[in-house]
């Protein structure tokens, strides 16, 4: 079965540092997202891309935060400078259809953690 | 701000028994609702979706809709010491995001 696949599994990194998270959506899926889960709370939405732009961002979604599909393949969650509020799980999620009738499929995560 | 809640739980089943999660959203224009099912330390994993009011049934899952009263609830019948996880309700928000509400940690009791 198709997946969609998150690297690394856990970062670790300071305060004030640049982290790049990355992602391989599956291959025929159009619509791509990032949602982050900080620990024992709900999964929260940060920001949807389609057709090699963002279509939609919440307020977490600051300028610290970008997206990126840079080869046709990846799919990148850049965060300049990181806070220790940072710390969360990221998922990426992909969908192939334009209808709202389809589900995500979401990668296995990365667990970032800022110090 | 459109919302999704739901009991934070633990609700407690005996192996065998039927387990009930519910559901409650605020933007009553949501057209589509979806469960997940989330292992401690995993990514949420779709469990079944549905459209229409009524019930859906995908083996031991059954999802129930009613519009009128803005619910959503997902039955497991023949709970399993398995399926023992966090069950996330989400609705389609717009651009196909989803709204997540916090989910319910589901205990099946062997």
């Amino acid at each position: 079965e198709p997946e969609v696949t998150q690297t690394p599994s856990h970062q670790v990194t300071q305060m004030g540092q640049e982290v790049i998270l990355r992602c391989v959506p599956i291959s025929n899926h159009l619509y791509f997202y990032w949602y982050r889960q900080i620990l024992g709370q709900k999964v929260e939405f940060l920001v949807s891309f389609y057709n090699n732009e963002i279509s939609e961002k919440s307020e977490i979604f600051d300028d610290q935060f970008s997206v990126e599909r840079p080869d046709g393949s990846n799919f990148t969650l850049k965060i300049r400078s990181t806070k220790l509020e940072d710390s969360a799980m990221y998922f990426c999620a992909s969908k192939d259809g334009g209808s709202t009738n389809y589900g995500y499929t979401f990668g296995s995560g990365t667990r970032l953690t800022v110090v | 701000q459109k919302e999704v809640e739901q009991n934070s739980g633990p609700l407690s089943v005996p192996e065998g028994a039927i387990a009930s999660l519910n559901c409650t959203y605020s933007d009553r224009g949501s057209q589509s609702f979806f469960w997940y099912r989330q292992y401690s330390g995993k990514s949420p994993e779709l469990i079944m979706s549905i459209y229409s009011n009524g019930d859906k049934e995908d083996g031991r899952f059954t999802a129930q809709l009613n519009k009128a009263s803005q619910y959503v609830s997902l039955l497991i019948r023949d709970s399993q010491p398995s399926d023992s996880a966090t069950y996330l309700c989400a609705v389609i928000g717009g651009t196909y995001k989803y709204i997540f509400g916090t989910g319910t940690r589901l205990k099946v009791l062997a």
